[in-house]
């Protein structure tokens, strides 16, 4: 049974372009959510889908994107990309009914 | 909104020996869970114990348990015989009862088994 997987794992952009992360949940699970970690920091909260919609969103402007995907997979899009965005960007699933999220091993973002 | 306080940014121990890792949080909740993940350097974050608030028993994962202090909104992890494969940040997070909600995590502490 694959866990959480992610991709790609590093990632070097340089100011003002654009990205997209992608992320494929645990078997079996239907709810995505997406975490950014800066360096020596806790992760903070991007936002979550299920069904396809995003349902909620932390304290991130709207240069942050995602979709969901019919199969549950996701994406995460940043536009126009800062300095400070760079960081390492986690992926977490979970059971819509359940509590536990399960975490994929995260794409580390450098923005030079 | 929700706030987790870890003040231990650093810890060791001797390998054997037992650690106890601090965690408090605010919230204005009463039904929720709490979670300690480590990350080791390959930085997947594992989920080490979980709590449900409305559970008075504190939750034991082998040589893992924690005290769980609802009054005092505290939410410590005791590590049993260190082993060096413990040695990893350590996150505390909390998460509201309810399908759906974010988790709220703390900013870590980095424990280090000694050999």
């Amino acid at each position: 049974d694959a866990g959480v997987t992610q991709s790609p794992t590093h990632l070097i952009k340089t100011r003002g372009q654009q990205v997209t992360l992608r992320c494929s949940p645990k078997s079996g699970h239907d709810t995505v959510s997406w975490y950014q970690q800066a360096l020596g920091q806790g992760p903070q909260f991007i936002f979550q889908y299920y069904e396809e919609e995003e349902r909620q969103r932390g304290n991130f402007p709207d240069r942050f994107s995602g979709h969901q995907f019919p199969n549950y997979s996701s994406e995460l899009n940043v536009n126009a990309l800062l300095l400070g965005d760079s960081a390492l960007y986690l992926c977490a699933s979970r059971d819509r009914g359940a509590y536990e999220q399960y975490f994929g091993p995260g794409t580390r973002l450098t923005v030079t | 909104a929700q706030t987790v306080t870890q003040s231990q940014p650093e810890m060791s121990v001797q390998e054997a020996e037992t650690v106890t890792l601090s965690c408090t949080y605010d919230t204005s909740e009463n039904n929720y869970y709490l979670f300690w993940y480590k990350q080791p350097p390959s930085r997947q974050m594992i989920l080490v114990i979980r709590q449900e608030a409305y559970k008075q028993q504190n939750a034991t994962e082998n040589r893992f348990s924690v005290n769980f202090q609802k009054a005092a909104k505290s939410f410590s992890l005791k590590i049993s015989d260190s082993q060096l494969g413990d040695t990893a940040m350590y996150f505390c997070a909390f998460m509201k009862h309810g399908a759906g909600n974010q988790f709220y995590f703390g900013t870590g502490t980095s424990l280090t088994v000694i050999p």
